[in-house]
């Protein structure tokens, strides 16, 4: 079983809509976990860390669910300028290994 | 707003020959890392340093992988001997102490495109 797993994607939307991504990882032991974007040829960029009673910024909500090893990102009221690959990033214990999962694609459309 | 910067953003090269990626971290970070992403693939970890010294690195890091921090402000890849499927984006990133080991924050530089010939 892969470390992380994401949805495949791609996911087509139109503006305005609400999309959710699902992430899941396999080490019970992970302790911390994010949301990045990437945008096409460029560097992923911290979107959020999700925190285990779940937090919320403005349109986007995470959540995580131990138990399950799930974490999920949604995006209300999607803009165009949304579309990226979503990355799900998980610590796998108290160091400085970051595993990333191999994103999902969102692409807003007018 | 500080940001970490990469050069070169494209370098091309000949198989079997040396590279060296420089990465200018975050002036008041500690930990620093390197990742690199295979077009099409996932952001694969390659090594993670801290006080001067490596704290993790993965299975892709192998000895012909090298870091160092040469001075107070650059840090470095090196590629001994380069190999056709070494060609990928390499990111660098860097981060704070953070309140947890785990919870530090990275910032990516804008990555090497590196073409291995």
């Amino acid at each position: 079983r892969k470390e992380v797993e994401q949805d495949p994607g791609p996911f087509n939307v139109p503006e305005g809509a609400t999309v959710a991504f699902n992430c899941t990882y396999s080490n019970s032991a992970s302790q911390s976990f994010f949301w990045y974007r990437q945008d096409c040829r460029k560097e992923p960029k911290l979107l959020m860390s999700v925190y285990s009673s779940g937090n919320e910024d403005g349109r986007f909500t995470a959540q995580l669910n131990r138990a399950s090893q799930y974490i999920s990102l949604l995006i209300r009221d999607s803009k165009l300028s949304d579309s990226a690959t979503y990355l799900c990033v998980v610590n796998t214990n108290y160091g400085q290994n970051f595993v990333f999962g191999p994103g999902t694609r969102l692409s807003v459309l007018p | 707003e500080p940001e970490v910067t990469q050069t070169p953003s494209h370098q091309v090269t000949q198989m079997g020959q040396e590279v060296i990626l420089r990465c200018v971290p975050i002036s008041n970070h500690l930990y620093f890392y390197w990742y690199r992403q295979i077009l099409g693939q996932k952001v694969e970890f390659l090594v993670s340093f801290y006080n001067n010294e490596i704290s993790e690195k993965s299975e892709i890091f192998d000895d012909q992988f090298s870091v160092e921090r040469p001075d107070g402000s650059n840090f470095t890849l090196k590629i001994r001997s380069t190999k056709l499927e070494d060609s990928a984006m390499y990111f660098c990133a860097s981060s704070d102490s953070g309140e947890l080991a785990g919870q530090e924050t990275q910032y990516f530089g804008p990555g090497t495109r590196l073409l291995v010939l």
